[in-house]
């Protein structure tokens, strides 16, 4: 299996733009995590879908930034208008659920998102 | 205030020698505890998990400890290689009212070891 791919790598835009962070989870994970990672405040997960259907986004910062998850294999984070505090590292996880509520998640190699 | 602690912030160690990470967390209800390495810039990748009734897990020349008593875990690296230049996250798991799973993270600690 080829891991959890994020698109795009790298990406600049200027505040005001939209954004969208994609995301092709591992083929048969039921579990999807958006993660949002910088120096100050470290890794914060920003919301998390089962089955598609969003569980908890008590993590999302504010109104500007939507997930969605359309089918099993793919997600979306956009931020809408974007503003230079959103520049961060954004990282897409999946995931099984085990026993006990035990679930090994599996990090993509995140998109470095300046907005300036 | 973070549910969880991370010490210390950052260390370095010389090539070969140990170290030891420490994490305490208020988090509860616990589910599980689990170490991430993450290499300069690449995603975290998993090192443990243990849940309430594991004290110890190891994973090559990583092993985590867990007190769930005092709510404290630790990271053993031994015999320290450079390739272990890299942040370690702890991170807790909790039941939520909903029944599904909270996460909370530390602010990890970088390692850096030298030649």
């Amino acid at each position: 299996d080829a891991g959890v791919i994020q698109s795009p790598r790298h990406e600049v835009t200027e505040m005001g733009q939209e954004v969208t962070l994609r995301c092709k989870p591992i083929s048969g994970h039921d579990y999807l995590f958006w993660y949002r990672q910088t120096m100050m405040r470290g890794l914060e997960l920003l919301i998390y879908f089962n089955n598609n259907v969003p569980i908890d986004d008590s993590g999302m910062p504010e109104d500007r930034f939507s997930a969605k998850m359309p089918n099993a294999s793919f997600s979306t984070l956009k931020i809408q208008p974007s503003e230079p505090r959103d520049s961060a590292v954004y990282f897409c996880a999946s995931s099984l659920r085990g026993s006990g509520g035990i679930y090994e998640q599996y990090f993509g190699p995140g998109t470095r998102l300046t907005v300036t | 205030k973070n549910q969880v602690e991370q010490s210390p912030q950052s260390l370095i160690i010389l090539e070969g020698k140990n170290c030891t990470l420490q994490c305490n967390y208020t988090v509860s209800p616990f589910s599980n505890l689990r170490w991430y390495k993450q290499d300069t810039g690449r995603g975290p990748v998993s090192l443990t998990i243990m849940t309430f009734s594991e004290n110890t897990k190891s994973n090559g020349r990583y092993t985590a400890t867990l007190d769930a008593d005092t709510k404290q875990s630790s990271l053993h690296i031994t015999a320290s290689q450079l390739s272990d230049s890299a942040s370690y996250i702890c991170v807790v798991s909790a039941r939520s009212f909903s029944n599904d799973y909270k996460l909370s993270f530390g602010a990890g600690t970088t390692v850096t070891v030298r030649a």
